[in-house]
């Protein structure tokens, strides 16, 4: 069954620590997407990073790297020299290629609370 | 581009009436979902429509949610009769096609008195 887990319920750094959030998934098809999603407190949910299966690739973009490792089925997620603005809920998600529907399964998030 | 409108962004509502949540997704993109998300949790998908036929239901509680996309552009979510634990963000999302990225819409928060 698709599963993923983001253990850290709730994290808090001072600005311009160094954060990494954790994603561990589940999933027994060969192909498939891991996303993540920032939510800030106006609630809608913004899309970050989508990657595919066979794209193992770390990815930067700016103060945002992503760490993915098919061995440990993990795509964790490292924000540098955190920001106030940073604080919001963030969510690993998982979709399948398989079967009719892509939808998204999403971890239960992380609280980031990022204090000046 | 403009991305996905949602109306209403809150509802306070009491047991047992009905709720209509109208969803307007990014032009020309052909899938469109509505998600749950209830407090402290991630969102779960309640439908998914391609164009205008439904791809997925099975998460829909189908004795009091019902769902359209007439035309396949606009869609509708309705509530009837709404239950305290119906309190929860109803997202919508649209995408360009099969795994394609999901861009999401502001939400409705719903609270069921």
């Amino acid at each position: 069954a698709q599963k993923v887990t983001q253990a850290q319920t709730e994290i808090s750094v001072v600005e311009k620590e160094d954060v990494t959030l954790d994603c561990v998934y589940e999933t027994r098809d060969t192909t498939y997407y891991l996303f993540w999603y920032k939510q800030p407190p106006s609630g809608e949910l913004v899309f970050l990073i989508r990657r595919n299966s066979f794209d193992e690739q770390n990815e930067i973009s700016g103060r945002y790297s992503w760490n993915f490792q098919k061995s440990t089925s993990s795509f964790n997620f490292t924000i540098t020299a955190s920001q106030v603005v940073d604080s919001a809920v963030y969510f690993c998600a998982l979709s399948e290629e398989a079967g009719n529907t892509d939808k998204l399964i999403f971890g239960t998030g992380t609280r980031l609370q990022v204090f000046p | 581009e403009a991305g996905v409108a949602q109306s209403p962004r809150y509802k306070i509502i009491e047991k047992r009436q009905s709720v209509a949540f109208w969803c307007n997704p990014i032009s020309g993109h052909a899938t469109l979902y509505w998600y749950q998300q209830i407090l402290g949790q991630g969102p779960k998908l309640l439908i998914q429509f391609q164009n205008n036929g439904v791809v997925d239901d099975s998460q829909l509680p189908k004795d009091r949610f019902s769902a359209e996309r007439l035309k396949g552009v606009d869609s509708t979510l309705k509530i009837q009769p709404a239950k305290l634990e119906d309190s929860a963000v109803y997202l919508c999302a649209s995408s360009g096609g099969a795994v394609e990225t999901q861009y999401f819409g502001p939400g409705t928060r719903l609270l069921v008195l």
